[in-house]
């Protein structure tokens, strides 16, 4: 089985910070890496797909990078709208989650 | 409206059995395959079971293969989870999801709001 790591597991920032969580799989994934947000009672709500794609309605602030075993996905400046829960997946071999990293208010 | 609406969650005693229904509109429901991925409470989020478009082939994680099965009806636009011999820790948000892609790489561009399953004497 794949296993996606992420980290942080949670992240502290401000509005305005550029904000950068990793993702890393267990073996090469290619670019089949999506990444989703979550806020609380809420289902996901997809924001990457393909490592890099942004999904249609997603602010251009969000972005996603990487390959192989390891990707990022990059806010450049953070609005309060963005606090949640991020989770990427791994879509190469079945289906596998990593396990969040909380954004929260500094 | 582009949609998925899950139901079918409650409470439900250890080693008993229940059935969620997704109820998909405003797209071609035959043409994607689906899924469901749980979330138990303050927990992450798990894949669970995904069915191709046309049905005729479906997926399991290990923790669920032979106890739940998933299946789909097109003339109804809906997707099914039968969940049977059900255990505590199969409590979770059971979420229906639209999958998008090709050759079985596929991630979930759209969600169902989710539905409840407590598994508890």
């Amino acid at each position: 089985d794949i296993q996606m790591t992420q980290s942080p597991s949670t992240l502290s920032a401000s509005v305005g910070d550029r904000v950068t969580i990793t993702c890393r799989a267990s073996q090469s994934i290619s670019s089949w890496l999506a990444w989703y947000q979550q806020k609380p009672g809420k289902a996901p709500n997809l924001l990457i797909y393909k490592a890099s794609n942004l999904a249609s309605g997603v602010p251009s602030r969000f972005s996603g990078s990487g390959s192989g075993t390891e990707f990022t996905l990059t806010i450049s400046s953070l609005q309060p709208d963005d606090f949640a829960t991020y989770y990427c997946q791994q879509y190469n071999t079945y289906w596998t989650f990593g396990q969040g990293t909380k954004v929260e208010i500094k | 409206e582009v949609q998925l609406l899950d139901s079918g969650g409650g409470l439900v005693q250890p080693g008993g059995s229940l059935r969620l229904s997704c109820a998909a509109s405003g797209f071609t429901f035959s043409s994607y395959a689906m899924s469901w991925v749980r979330q138990a409470p303050g927990k992450g989020l798990e894949w669970v079971s995904s069915i191709s478009n046309g049905g005729g082939n479906t997926y399991y994680a290990d923790s669920v293969k032979g106890r739940f099965t998933i299946s789909r009806d097109n003339s109804k636009n809906t997707v099914h989870l039968q969940m049977n011999s059900l255990r505590a820790d199969d409590t979770a948000v059971y979420y229906c999801a639209k999958d998008r892609g090709d050759n079985l790489n596929w991630f979930f561009d759209l969600w169902g709001r989710g539905t409840l399953v407590t598994v508890s004497s």
